[in-house]
């Protein structure tokens, strides 16, 4: 059974760009939940989608947003980018939304940096 | 305010026995999840803990209390490959969401 698979794995995009990431969760998962993760500020909640539906949000500003597909797969962009947003981006999926207790499988990450 | 407290550092010797504390206080509380992270890669889930007790995998074993806001994860027979960072995650009740904290970065010396 495929992990969680995220692309691109590694990026370099330059202050004022957009960039997309994208996340495919495992089989049969329908929750996909996205994580920032930096040195100083360790893993940080940024939005997770059930079923097509953005059920949460973290402590982030507009310019971090998602969606999910009919398929599960999920995609977040961060529009304007600052330099602050350089960080590992990491996709986690689980069967059912996360209040209900399901563990929550992490995909290798995709590392944004922005110059 | 979410609080998730566990040390930065720890070293240990490999074959020995390791204890890693977490502190929590949080709006609402519905389990406790350790993840082992190496560097460069993802976090794996190691346990779920949802009432009090110490559960058992193995070589490792995580505890709870919840009316002490406490939680530790007990690693025995230290091996090399354990050095990795430790993170303890709490799902909230409020609002489902799970908060990690900064994570424990552990050390094994030969």
């Amino acid at each position: 059974k495929a992990g969680v698979t995220q692309t691109p794995r590694y990026l370099i995009k330059t202050r004022g760009q957009q960039v997309t990431l994208s996340c495919s969760p495992i089989s049969g998962h329908r929750s996909v939940s996205w994580y920032q993760q930096t040195p100083g500020q360790g893993l940080q909640f940024l939005f997770e989608y059930f079923s097509e539906t953005q059920r949460n949000k973290g402590n982030f500003p507009g310019r971090f947003s998602g969606r999910q597909f009919s398929n599960s797969r999920s995609e977040m962009n961060v529009s304007t980018l600052e330099l602050g947003d350089s960080a590992l981006y990491l996709c986690a999926s689980s069967l059912d939304w996360t209040g209900a207790g399901n563990t929550i499988y992490f995909g290798e990450g995709s590392w944004l940096t922005v110059v | 305010g979410q609080n998730i407290d566990q040390p930065t550092e720890m070293t240990a010797t490999e074959g020995a026995i390791v204890q890693i504390n977490c502190t929590y206080q949080t709006s609402g509380f519905n389990g406790l999840f350790w993840y082992q992270q190496h560097a460069g890669e993802a976090p794996t889930f190691l346990s779920y803990n949802v009432l009090d007790g110490l559960e058992e995998k193995g070589r490792f074993s995580s505890f709870l209390s919840r009316s002490k806001g406490y939680s530790y994860l007990l690693l025995k027979e230290l091996q090399m490959k354990d050095s990795a960072s430790y993170l303890c995650a709490v799902l909230m009740n409020r609002d489902d969401k799970i908060i990690f904290g900064k994570g424990t970065r552990l050390h094994i010396l030969p």
